[in-house]
């Protein structure tokens, strides 16, 4: 079966990185994309961005270009997303997603258990 | 630019439907039939609902649907049932590659 799993919870002071990682089985990594999605404590949704499991094009949110990075390592079937420069509203719990198609706006119809990543001083 | 209109919350009683409301703009639900719908239980990750505008994933009831008219997306939820409370959020493809989420509904079922 399809699953996602990813790394564990982080603690980070303000103006550090943090990688968060995703691997994925069950289906063929390369046929699909993976895409980020977080949610500040009692918050909506965020897009964050989408990386094709194919061949490693990226789209990110306008409001992270520059602090983000997502790559893939397909010879372990697992995505990573890097975000620079930690600030306090950059708390919230960080999820994975398999895309439905090869492409980042058609749905993601597998989910990660999600990464709480906290920042403070 | 800001997300999708959604209503914070929305409650009805068992067996009866309800409609969440999305709306958008001209550049991302009015231009794409790229809508998802997704479900939030407490604590959990999202679950995928609903697919471009109008599809239900394997494996997802059939009491949920979907629509869309102009820059507004419906969800729609028939013979309401007690694990239906959750929360709601819509998305849309916006400018081609990019995604956007609304605020999110609460869904209580009385």
């Amino acid at each position: 079966q399809v699953q996602l799993v990813q790394s564990g919870g982080e603690v980070k002071k303000p103006g550090a990185s943090v990688k968060v990682s995703c691997k994925a089985s069950g289906y063929p990594f390369t046929t699909n994309g993976v895409t980020w999605v977080r949610q500040a404590p009692g918050q909506g949704l965020e897009w964050l961005g989408w990386i094709s499991g194919y061949n490693g094009d990226t789209h990110y949110a306008q409001n992270l270009q520059g602090r983000v990075t997502m790559t893939t390592d397909t010879s372990t079937s697992t995505a990573y997303m890097e975000l620079r420069s930690l600030r306090s509203d950059d708390t919230a719990v960080y999820y994975c997603a398999k895309s439905r198609v090869v492409f980042p706006t058609r749905g993601e119809d597998y989910w990660g258990q999600g990464t709480l990543v906290t920042v403070s001083s | 630019q800001s997300g999708l209109t959604q209503p914070a919350s929305v409650s009805a009683s068992p067996g009866q439907s309800i409609t969440i409301f999305c709306t958008g703009t001209s550049s991302d639900v009015g231009d794409y039939n790229y809508v998802s719908w997704y479900q939030q239980h407490p604590g959990k990750a999202p679950q995928l609902i609903i697919y471009d505008v109008s599809n239900r994933p394997s494996g997802v009831s059939n009491r949920f649907s979907g629509s869309k008219s102009g820059n507004t997306a419906t969800l729609t939820i028939s013979g309401l049932q007690a694990e239906d409370e959750a929360d709601y959020y819509c998305s849309s493809c916006r400018n081609r590659n990019s995604v956007v989420f609304g605020g999110g509904t609460k869904l209580t079922v009385l």
